[in-house]
């Protein structure tokens, strides 16, 4: 069975930096790309990144280009996100999410973890 | 870039069928068909339903279908139930590289 855990949020002051850690288990880690979608309190779904199975292609939503770096460690079946300059807005609830395939214009989310609460606030 | 576009809300009795609609443009559901639907009750996290407009993962109900025409995309829920009752979002890749959600849609159960 696919279980992925989230770990690492928590409350972090405007300007701040946290890095959010995702561990996989129950499938080869290594074959599958994998997202990380947020969704701030009761609003919608937001994706965020992508990272491809071997970590060669990377994309970001354009929001997020630049504060935000995405990695992934095969050998620890764990994906990481790096968040920088963190801003109120980027409050939400981050959920990592398995990929199906190693190019972003077929992917859908078919595995996802229960996420894990980042509080930006002074 | 905006959300793809779905209504607020959508209701319907028990056994009634209900369509959720979800409107994009040329740069991503107009022109690609890599449209995925998810289901998140309260609470919890959400969860594959359609993939690639119309195809279903093994598990989830024959009652959930998915189509698309142009630049919008929809998903028919047949034989409504109770425990449909939840938020839907679809999704979208995009021209510049990147996947798009729509506002998401609450369905109440009358």
């Amino acid at each position: 069975e696919v279980h992925l855990v989230e770990s690492g949020g928590g409350l972090v002051k405007p300007g701040g930096s946290l890095r959010l850690s995702c561990a996989a288990s129950g499938f080869d880690f290594s074959d599958y790309s994998m997202h990380w979608v947020r969704q701030a309190p009761g609003r919608g779904l937001e994706w965020v990144s992508w990272i491809g199975s071997r970590s060669t292609y990377i994309h970001y939503a354009d929001s997020m280009k630049g504060r935000f770096t995405v990695s992934r460690d095969n050998a620890k079946n764990a994906m990481y996100l790096q968040m920088n300059s963190l801003r109120v807005e980027d409050t939400a609830v981050y959920y990592c999410a398995r990929g199906n395939h190693w190019q972003l214009v077929q992917n859908f989310f078919d595995n996802w973890g229960q996420g894990t609460l980042v509080t930006v606030s002074s | 870039q905006s959300a793809l576009t779905q209504p607020a809300s959508v209701s319907g009795s028990p056994g009634q069928s209900i369509t959720i609609s979800c409107t994009g443009t040329s740069s991503d559901i107009g022109t690609y068909n890599y449209v995925s639907w998810y289901q998140q009750r309260p609470g919890k996290a959400p969860r594959l339903l359609i993939y690639d407009i119309s195809s279903r993962p093994s598990g989830v109900s024959d009652r959930f279908s998915g189509s698309k025409s142009g630049n919008t995309a929809s998903l028919t829920i047949s034989g409504l139930q109770a425990e449909d009752e939840a938020d839907y979002y679809c999704n979208s890749y995009t021209w510049s590289s990147t996947m798009l959600f729509g506002g998401g849609t609450k369905v109440t159960v009358l």
